[in-house]
Parts: C-alpha cells; sequence; structure tokens
C-alpha cells in the first residue's frame, strides 16, 4: 500500500467513448503527476500538478484532459482515444514538484482501447 | 531529451548476487533513483543517490559515479519475491526526472 489509489485498475473502452480515470493520494502531498507506461518503454510523464495549479502538460494530445480539484484528488478525462493510447496509466504523488522528492506510485489503470 | 540506458532482462538463480547497471546522459544532475515494479503492482522506492558512493538497505545496495554517469543496483542473497522490473530513473538540472525503460530480473529456484 503505496497511498496512492487508482480506479479503475483496468478500462476496456471503444474509440469514441469518454471515461475518466481516478487518483486520490493520502500522503498530505502537495504535487501530483500522471504517467503513461507502455511495454518495455519508460515511464512518460504527461502532466504535473504542483498545489492544483497545472505546472507541466509533455505535450499530451487534447484527447487527454486532467482536472485537479484539490491537492489529494486527479483524474484524467478521457475522450475518441485511438488504440494506440493504450498502456498503464500511472499516478503519482511528492511533497512538491520540482524537488529531490521520491515519488510514491499508484497500481495504475490499465487501458485498452478498441 | 535525457538518455537512460539500462540492460533490458537478467535471471538469477535463488541465493546468488544480481547487479543491474544504469548510464544516463543528461543536462545537469541531481540525483539518481531506483524503483521496484512487480507486475501490475505501483512502482515502489528503493533508493536514493545523489553523491558519489555506495548506499546500503538491507539485500540491496545502489552505487553512483556522477563522473561517469553510472550506477548500479546490486542485489543479494536474492529471493524469489525479488522477481520484478527495476527502474532506474534520473533528475536532471532543471529536477526533471526521466526514466529508463526498466530492467526485468527474473529469480529462478
Amino acid at each position: 500500500e503505496t497511498g496512492v489509489t487508482q480506479t479503475p485498475r483496468h478500462l476496456v473502452m471503444g474509440m469514441t467513448n469518454k471515461k475518466s480515470l481516478k487518483c486520490e493520494q493520502h500522503l498530505g502531498h502537495n504535487a501530483m503527476y500522471w504517467y503513461k507506461q507502455s511495454a518495455k518503454k519508460p515511464l512518460e510523464l504527461m502532466f504535473v500538478y504542483n498545489f492544483k495549479e497545472q505546472t507541466e502538460n509533455n505535450s499530451v494530445p487534447s484527447r487527454f484532459s486532467p482536472e485537479c480539484p484539490n491537492s489529494s484528488h486527479l483524474f484524467l478525462h478521457l475522450h475518441t482515444l485511438q488504440p494506440e493510447d493504450s498502456a498503464l496509466y500511472l499516478c503519482a504523488s511528492s511533497q512538491e514538484a520540482g524537488g529531490s522528492e521520491k515519488l510514491f506510485f499508484g497500481s495504475g489503470t490499465q487501458l485498452s482501447v478498441l | 531529451g535525457q538518455n537512460i540506458d539500462q540492460p533490458t532482462e537478467m535471471t538469477a538463480t535463488e541465493g546468488a548476487i544480481v547487479q543491474i547497471n544504469c548510464t544516463y546522459q543528461t543536462s545537469g544532475f541531481n540525483g539518481l533513483f531506483w524503483y521496484q515494479q512487480h507486475a501490475g503492482e505501483a512502482p515502489t522506492f528503493l533508493s536514493y543517490n545523489v553523491l558519489d558512493g555506495l548506499e546500503e538497505k538491507g539485500r540491496f545496495s545502489s552505487f553512483l559515479s556522477r563522473s561517469k554517469g553510472y550506477s548500479y543496483l546490486l542485489l543479494k542473497e536474492l529471493q524469489m519475491k525479488d522477481s520484478a522490473s527495476y527502474l532506474c530513473a534520473v533528475r536532471d538540472g532543471d529536477y526533471k526526472l526521466s526514466f529508463g525503460a526498466g530492467t526485468t530480473v527474473t529469480v529462478r529456484a
């Protein structure tokens, strides 16, 4: 148990569907992250939120839309995805962004786009 | 971008020692992390090196040489539960964190 909870664990969606991934951290951290993990590839940083403000968007297509209503919750809204978006989506948190603190990860949502 | 290289796969026998190497080329340096990720689970923090030398934590040790852009993770007295993917990650001069593709370690009886 890392203190970061992601739901759902698995998601299958069609290219025309709209779905949302949810992440919640119980660690009192101020920074939250979305990463994409594809097989045999490095983790790709997608978005960073620091004190609820988006501080980084790593050239992510607009079909991925993040939302951070407070420091404990992070969402990733998905619409009109492509099959190549199938991957494990990991949420992480840290005390603050931009420092040397370690990341705490959730177990991820395994997404399949048909 | 940053360049972080680590072997794709390694296999070792229970009770043995395995060394996972990581080389990196970054613009500046602000620390190197090792994470362990079991299949279907969250990556979990193992170690952090920011100065040259060896950091030991029980059966796991991590080494860093900043001048060589090189680190290794040493797993001693391997156990079956050590079968996992091991991720090397480096913070550059702007504190941006980049990950390697991970090394899958398989421990055999």
